[in-house]
């Protein structure tokens, strides 16, 4: 069974700072997906990002960038330019990839982030 | 398209009394999934349907949950003899899968919250 570990329960940053946030996961699969997902306290989950392990190359979204380093099997965030917006929970979710189509999530802990002014 | 809908929004029942949460998935995509998020904890899958079939249930899924997706639309879960420990946020949520594509991740609703006293 895959599991995602979220070793920082709780992160701030200052408004217009970078900070990461920090996923591990623990699989055995070789063609997997991984998200990061954005839970505001309206609660409704948004996709942040995602990664296809196959591809080197770290996903990016305007001020959000992945670290992937699959042998060590870590996918952290990076936020560049903190806005107040981006006060919310983050969630980093694994999902094994199969010809079939999409699989389940499997969430961690989540990170609440909260930017200061 | 408004994307994906959940109904009711909030839920306060007796403990022993049956539950019916709806969700209204985005009208092209054929999977639709439901997730279980007890407070600070990621959400945990709870079982799936591809177009009318259920594909995968969680053995967090006991004899007293029941969902349906009747014609491949809408899906309702049922709780029944709800008990304290079901309280939780209910996220549905609902993807477009199959054909080899890619997969860009699912778009979630805004979850029912449902209080058993």
């Amino acid at each position: 069974a895959q599991t995602v570990t979220q070793s920082q329960p709780e992160m701030s940053v200052q408004e217009a700072e970078t900070v990461t946030l920090s996923c591990t996961y623990d699989t055995s699969e070789s063609n997997y997906y991984l998200f990061w997902y954005k839970q505001p306290p309206s609660r409704q989950m948004i996709l942040v990002i995602r990664q296809e392990a196959y591809k080197q190359q770290n996903a990016t979204e305007n001020r959000f960038s992945v670290n992937f380093q699959k042998a060590a099997k870590s996918f952290s965030l990076k936020i560049s330019d903190s806005q107040l917006g981006d006060t919310a929970m983050y969630f980093c979710a694994f999902m094994k990839h199969w010809k079939g189509g999409s699989e389940k999530l499997v969430f961690g802990k989540g990170t609440k982030l909260t930017v200061n002014p | 398209d408004t994307g994906v809908s959940q109904d009711p929004r909030h839920k306060i029942t007796k403990r022993g009394q049956n539950v019916t949460f709806r969700c209204d998935p985005i009208s092209e995509h054929n999977r639709l999934y439901w997730y279980r998020q007890t407070l600070g904890q990621g959400p945990e899958f709870l079982t799936y349907f591809q177009n009318e079939a259920q594909l995968e249930k969680s053995r967090l899924l006991s004899d007293r949950f029941s969902a349906e997706r009747p014609k491949g639309s809408f899906s309702t879960l049922e709780i029944q003899r709800t008990e304290q420990g079901d309280s939780a946020m209910y996220l549905c949520a609902s993807s477009l899968a199959g054909g080899g594509q890619p997969f860009y991740g699912y778009t979630f609703g805004s979850g029912t919250r449902l209080t058993v006293v």
